[in-house]
């Protein structure tokens, strides 16, 4: 039984761009949260989607956005990137609330340059 | 707002020894859950243990208990039999057990190293 993947594992973006990360969840969830975590620090929760809709976000700016599509795979998109968007993004995907816990997957390592 | 706060950065123990991990959080919520994650340096965060507040008993797993003491708002992990293996970052977490904001607050977490 897989568990969440990500893709890619590792990308470099020059300051400015745009970033495009994918996640798919562990088979039979059917949320899936993102977040960000800088070196050395705990994850930032950035969003969750649920049925295809954003249901909670964090206090990130709105060059995050992102999408959960028909088979509950998803992707975080990051628009005009900064050097402080450099982090290991986490996707983390749940059968509903996810109160009895999330499955994360390894994460994609962002470097902005 | 709820906050983890994890105090210790980094921790040692001998292996086969006993270490316990600490960690205290603020909220005004009465119904939440509490976690602690293992983040190896696969970086893959990996759940440790849970415990729902409303439960009095400590939670355990294996190797793996908890001393949760809701009136200090205190949520300690202790591990026992401490294994290379052990060696990881670990975090402990927050959600709000109302079901509609299931986010993770998560801590700042300690570096374990488990040594031969």
């Amino acid at each position: 039984d897989a568990g969440v993947t990500q893709s890619p594992t590792h990308l470099i973006k020059t300051r400015g761009q745009q970033v495009t990360l994918r996640c798919s969840p562990k088979s039979g969830h059917d949320t899936v949260s993102w977040y960000q975590q800088a070196l050395g620090q705990g994850p930032q929760f950035i969003f969750q989607y649920y049925e295809e809709e954003e249901r909670q976000r964090g206090n990130f700016p709105d060059r995050f956005s992102g999408h959960q599509f028909p088979n509950y795979s998803s992707e975080l998109n990051v628009n005009a990137l900064l050097l402080g968007d450099s982090a290991l993004y986490l996707c983390a995907s749940s059968w509903g609330q996810g109160l009895r816990g999330y499955t994360f997957g390894s994460g994609t390592r962002l470097t902005v340059v | 707002a709820q906050t983890v706060t994890q105090s210790q950065p980094e921790m040692s123990v001998q292996e086969a020894e006993t270490v316990t991990l600490s960690c205290t959080y603020d909220t005004s919520e009465s119904n939440y859950y509490l976690f602690w994650y293992k983040q190896p340096p696969s970086r893959q965060m990996i759940l440790v243990i849970r415990q729902e507040a409303y439960k009095q008993q400590n939670a355990t797993e294996n190797r793996f208990s908890v001393n949760f003491q809701k009136a200090a708002k205190s949520f300690s992990l202790k591990i026992s039999d401490s294994q290379l293996g052990d060696t990881a970052m670990y975090f402990c977490a927050f959600m709000k057990g109302d079901g509609a904001n299931s986010k993770l607050t998560f801590g700042k977490g300690i570096t374990l190293s488990v040594r031969p």
